[in-house]
């Protein structure tokens, strides 16, 4: 099956500083990745859509200067939160859309549970 | 624009009861329906998808969810629950007009009792 990863799983910064969190379909080409941020106890919400060698479009609200992606290949999409605070704390997934397929399905990552101090 | 909402943010049943999740959305064009399990600790799973053809879907782990067009419903339901069945379900809605953007529900936990 569609297998996304996600690195790291966990990673504790301290404020102000930048961190990157990688998003990898390891057994198929993902044209479209999602980047969602996941509250404690809510439901997720989409920060932005990814598409291999273009620029990111985010949803209302969300800073793309703050919450920069990058999809330089169709396997991989980064997420890097640059001069990050407490309120960027979260739980951050990405998903991907087989390219491949003709359904609309997204396969999701396992998380990465970010926590700034 | 697309929404979800599930009725239910928490649900306590014990095993062997039946469960039954309600899921609306809003949308009058084609939509694609998903129902997604995180259990604790883990990422999100597909249990089951909905894209055209019968409208009784039948996912993994003994889920169904059945799609009424006329009620803009989407209900999971399990004849008899577990106490692995123990996590968190979204359902969520796709269509073509908004890129194939997931738009999730707000969730329910729920909690099966031994």
């Amino acid at each position: 099956g569609a297998v996304v990863s996600q690195h790291p799983s966990r990673v504790i910064c301290k404020s102000g500083t930048s961190v990157k969190i990688e998003c990898r379909s390891l057994d198929f080409q993902a044209t479209t990745m999602f980047w969602y941020r996941q509250f404690p106890k809510k439901s997720l919400m989409l920060m932005a859509t990814s598409n291999e060698g273009s620029k990111a479009t985010y949803e209302q609200g969300v800073e793309k200067d703050k919450f920069l992606i990058n999809h330089a290949s169709l396997t991989l999409s980064t997420l890097t939160v640059t001069s990050a605070h407490p309120e960027d704390s979260s739980f951050y997934i990405c998903s991907a859309r087989d390219g491949g397929s003709s359904y609309n399905e997204q396969f999701f990552g396992p998380g990465t549970r970010l926590t700034v101090l | 624009a697309q929404s979800v909402s599930q009725h239910n943010h928490h649900v306590i049943l014990s095993e062997a009861a039946s469960l039954e999740l309600g899921c609306n959305y809003s949308y009058g064009g084609t939509v694609n329906l998903f129902w997604y399990v995180q259990y604790p600790g883990q990422h999100l799973q597909l249990l089951l998808k909905y894209f055209s053809g019968d409208p009784l879907v039948k996912g993994i782990k003994g889920f169904e969810a059945e799609f009424i067009k006329s009620k803009f419903s989407f209900n999971l339901r399990k004849p008899s629950v577990q106490w692995s069945d123990t996590a968190e379900y979204f359902c969520a809605v796709n269509t073509k007009a908004a890129g194939n953007k997931l738009t999730f529900g707000g969730g329910t936990r729920v909690l099966v009792k031994p």
